[in-house]
């Protein structure tokens, strides 16, 4: 059965920090890893689909890697700012649903 | 892309009634996903919607409980029957995901069961 974990649950960080959102899952035969970002209210949004052929893929600021061997991807957000602050989610699709970690909230400080 | 609303947004609900969330996607879609997340949980899927056949429930979840009709390619309900406390969570339909194409989400109807 699928997992995702995610690493920290919870982090906060001053304004303009780098910073590094950990995924892992543990079958590695999934079609693609999404990052979204869910604010309170306003349901999700998705940031990054990474399909499974690709190593990365990049917007903006966020960068999202993804090593399907070994189950890892990372959230790189640079320059982080407070409007970043919300909940990150990793989720693999592996049929035609989703399958989703706890999330990451993050919260940045001006 | 698909833009979705959901009804309500929010409820509070006495034990042991039943509760119905609307979900509208502004276009046609093939596919309906409701989900739900518990207070500090991770989304989980409830059940896939298809126009025109039975929703089929993930394991966990069963029609009784969580009845859902999908009468057109752009609507769906999902309803919350006999509630009791541990129904309190954020329920959210999403439709799209193919394997190239991320999914869209509804902003979620926030259920207090009290």
């Amino acid at each position: 059965k699928q997992e995702v974990t995610q690493i920290p649950a919870a982090l906060s960080v001053p304004e303009g920090e780098n910073l590094v959102l950990n995924c892992s899952f543990t079958d590695s035969a999934i079609y693609n890893l999404q990052w979204f970002r869910q604010d309170p209210g306003k349901g999700l949004t998705s940031l990054l689909l990474i399909q499974s052929s690709q190593r990365e893929q990049t917007s903006g600021r966020l960068n999202a890697s993804l090593d399907k061997s070994s189950g890892r991807s990372t959230l790189y957000i640079a320059a982080s700012q407070p409007g970043d602050s919300a909940t990150y989610l990793c989720a693999v699709e592996a049929g035609t649903a989703l399958i989703f970690g706890k999330g990451t909230t993050l919260s940045v400080s001006s | 892309s698909a833009v979705i609303s959901q009804k309500p947004s929010r409820d509070i609900c006495q034990r042991g009634t039943s509760l119905t969330i609307q979900c509208q996607v502004d276009s046609q879609v093939t596919m309906m996903f409701w989900y739900r997340q518990q207070p500090g949980q991770s989304l989980t899927l409830i059940a896939t919607a298809n126009q025109g056949s039975e929703a089929t429930y993930e394991s966990g979840f069963v029609i009784d409980k969580f009845p859902i009709s999908r009468p057109n390619l752009t609507f769906s309900t999902l309803t919350v029957s006999n509630m009791s406390p541990e129904d309190s969570s954020i329920y959210l339909c999403s439709t799209g995901g193919t394997y190239t194409d991320t999914q869209y989400f509804g902003p979620g109807t926030r259920l207090t069961v009290l």
